[in-house]
């Protein structure tokens, strides 16, 4: 059974860099096939795929979000992270890091594991 | 960028009602679109994937269908636990996107 966890400050100052990191055990971000994924919603709203990183260190950014954005791995710590620069308040949010998975050309890409989220509040 | 439009945005159905949600991508996704169930303070949860695969360990009341741009998901009998909200999601494409959202409510 593969679990994530998120982590990080739950308060981040206008202009600074929110930075999370996921923890995932039960499962290998090594191995091939999966996408290891950052999601947010903002507070009563839907769900924004942020960006993703592959096991061989390649990173998929939202166009939205790419100038200020940067995904990493550890894959010595089973961990990835996330970076997202210049925080305003409309980056307030619930961060979620999830497992996209590939069921294979018949079924696709969907997000099979996530963690339980963190709320990350900008706010001065 | 793909766009996912659900409907209707919200519901109110009772314990044993069918319910059908739609969605709809800007363009053809084939059947590459995942549907998912959030309750309150908690993290979506895949019920369908592939527009029609069951995901394990999701009861049989949940089905889906469609192709192309129009998708359905069926509840055939709501249970207590299913008042939440339901997200459609398209995989065909990056970026992923997902709809935003159906609640159903307790009538």
């Amino acid at each position: 059974q593969v679990q994530l966890q998120e982590s990080g400050p739950g308060l981040v100052k206008p202009s600074q860099t929110l930075s999370l990191t996921c923890s995932v055990s039960g499962g290998s971000i090594s191995s091939s096939g999966n996408y290891w994924s950052w999601i947010r919603q903002h507070p009563g709203k839907g769900l924004e795929w942020i960006g993703y990183i592959y096991y061989n260190g390649s990173a998929y950014y939202n166009p939205s979000l790419k100038s200020r954005l940067s995904i990493s791995e550890d894959t010595s710590k089973s961990q990835f992270s996330l970076e997202l620069t210049s925080v305003t308040a409309a980056d307030t949010a619930v961060y979620y890091c999830a497992r996209l998975y590939n069921s294979g050309w018949y079924g696709g890409y969907f997000f099979d594991y996530w963690g339980q989220g963190s709320l990350v509040t900008v706010s001065s | 960028d793909i766009q996912m439009t659900q409907s209707p945005s919200s519901l109110s159905a009772s314990v044993g009602d069918r319910v059908t949600i739609t969605c709809r991508a800007s363009r053809s996704i084939s059947s590459y679109l995942n549907w998912y169930r959030q309750k309150p303070g908690k993290a979506p949860k895949v019920l369908i994937y592939g527009a029609s695969n069951l995901q394990s360990g999701v009861p049989s009341r949940f089905s889906g269908s469609g192709s192309g741009t129009d998708f359905t998901l069926t509840i055939s009998s709501l249970q207590p636990e299913d008042f939440a909200t339901y997200y459609c999601q398209q995989s065909y494409s990056t970026p992923p996107t997902f709809g935003g959202g159906t609640k159903v409510e307790i009538k």
